[in-house]
């Protein structure tokens, strides 16, 4: 267990409101990641952060925004929910170093732009 | 171009048989790691192996195994002696370049659906 809570859990909104997705962590990682997963597709990166107020955008980054105003808090914001953003988000820490580093992920949320 | 390839969408073996998931990869980075993960019915990312570029000898956990050919560019994942619990969605991924403290950003494979039939 690598300590990372996403909430919420499952969420259903409308296209074109706001959502905030969180992600917290308790053991004090400095990289934390953003991955979507669509079927066909796998995971994709969408924003990584490292360090608070760092961050880079991934490969699917566009509608998107995030934030990291403390260690433990990573925030990913879609500004005005679409459809074709419906998907699981998996939040995630690096741990380890060298050969023992891994990605280690949180529960995910599920999120349905109807 | 993908950068990792899953060519099995789905299989099924029989319990306690030995099964190969397929990966493959594309990189012009020296420097790399090869990862695969399990996503059960639950929904959760477990990690499982983890195969550096420059590690001589396959990675091995308990029953998985990494069977590394580097000039094929294939990370092929065996598990030995399949049983229920195996069934779930397996996903390889990799990160390009040195690994740097905790910069994993991986690019995954579509996954391969794996179903133990008792």
């Amino acid at each position: 267990d690598a300590g990372i809570t996403q909430s919420p859990r499952h969420k259903v909104t409308e296209t074109g409101t706001p959502v905030t997705l969180r992600c917290h962590q308790t053991e004090n990682h400095r990289y934390m990641y953003w991955y979507r997963q669509d079927p066909g597709h796998g995971l994709r990166l969408i924003h990584y952060s490292y360090g608070v107020k760092d961050t880079d955008k991934g490969e699917v980054s566009d509608g998107y925004s995030v934030s990291r105003s403390k260690t433990e808090d990573f925030l990913l914001t879609l500004e005005s929910a679409t459809s074709s953003q419906t998907s699981v988000y998996f939040c995630a820490i690096s741990q380890g170093s060298g050969s023992n580093e891994k990605l280690f992920f949180g529960s995910g949320t599920q999120l349905s732009v109807l | 171009a993908q950068k990792i390839t899953q060519t099995q969408p789905g299989m099924f073996v029989q319990e306690k048989e030995a099964v190969t998931l397929d990966c493959t990869y594309d990189t012009s980075d020296q420097s790399y790691g090869l990862f695969w993960y399990k996503q059960p019915s639950s929904g959760e990312m477990i990690f499982l192996i983890y195969q550096g570029s420059y590690d001589e000898q396959n990675a091995t956990e308990g029953r998985y195994s990494l069977n590394f050919q580097k000039a094929r560019k294939s990370a092929n994942l065996v598990i030995s002696a399949s049983q229920l619990g195996d069934s779930a969605m397996y996903f390889c991924a990799m990160r390009e370049g040195q690994s740097n403290f905790g910069n994993e950003k991986l690019t995954f494979g579509t996954g391969t659906r794996l179903t133990i039939i008792p």
